[in-house]
């Protein structure tokens, strides 16, 4: 059972465009949720994060975005930059443990 | 700079052989979570040390242990070797069974089962 659901594995945007990534999930407990950068060969990064008493946070040019109601939260990064090409993971904190989705691999071309 | 430093990087292994993965957690982290990310999947939860002491525990098989010493270095054993063991493995450092929430990852270890 897949709590945490990335249905895009592959995102394609143009160089200063936005890139919003997606993410659902199942488990209405959850209460942290947070996204993971992952470049080949390496760990996955923390990116930014948001408490389910929020719906929206800032950090420069990502936003991330959480509704509740839908168990939806979404990922934007504006502007997008070569750079930014990485696997995205969403992630859920529970009870000591994070639950990843499957990721999305974004690429930002010029 | 995370750190957090996983060994070895990469690793051959026959089914059945035995495995001990190492890894280095961050200064002043007291916890280390174990991540296995198999192709094309997310990392999936194996378990949690926090200070020497298992603290939760994913839906893996007891094949799959693990230890953590006092300077909170952690390693992970895996029993009789599968071929579905073949995965990237993480590690993630975090200071008090990750209440902190931003767990700092290892680069991992590629682990092929052949």
């Amino acid at each position: 059972d897949q709590q945490v659901k990335q249905n895009s594995p592959s995102l394609s945007v143009q160089e200063g465009r936005i890139s919003i990534l997606n993410c659902d999930y199942t488990n209405s407990m959850f209460d942290y949720f947070l996204w993971y950068k992952k470049y080949p060969a390496e760990g996955p990064t923390f990116l930014i994060s948001i408490s389910s008493i929020k719906d929206k946070n800032e950090d420069g040019r990502f936003t991330v975005f959480l509704n509740k109601s839908a168990k939806h939260l979404s990922l934007h990064i504006v502007p997008s930059q070569p750079g930014d090409s990485a696997v995205y993971f969403c992630a859920a904190y529970n009870t000591d443990k994070l639950i990843f989705g499957t990721g999305t691999r974004l690429q930002v071309f010029p | 700079e995370t750190g957090v430093t996983q060994s070895p990087t990469h690793l051959i292994k026959t089914r059945g052989q035995q495995v001990t993965l190492r890894c280095s957690s961050q200064s002043g982290h007291n916890t280390v979570s174990w991540y296995q990310q198999a192709l094309g999947q997310g990392p999936q939860f194996i378990f949690q040390y926090y200070r020497e002491e298992e603290n939760g525990r994913g839906n893996f098989p007891p094949r799959f242990s693990g230890l953590q010493f006092p300077n909170y270095s952690s390693e992970l054993n895996v029993n009789a070797l599968e071929l579905d063991d073949s995965a990237l493995y993480l590690c993630a450092s975090s200071f008090d069974r990750g209440l902190s929430t931003e767990a700092f990852f290892g680069q991992g270890t590629r682990l092929t089962v052949v």
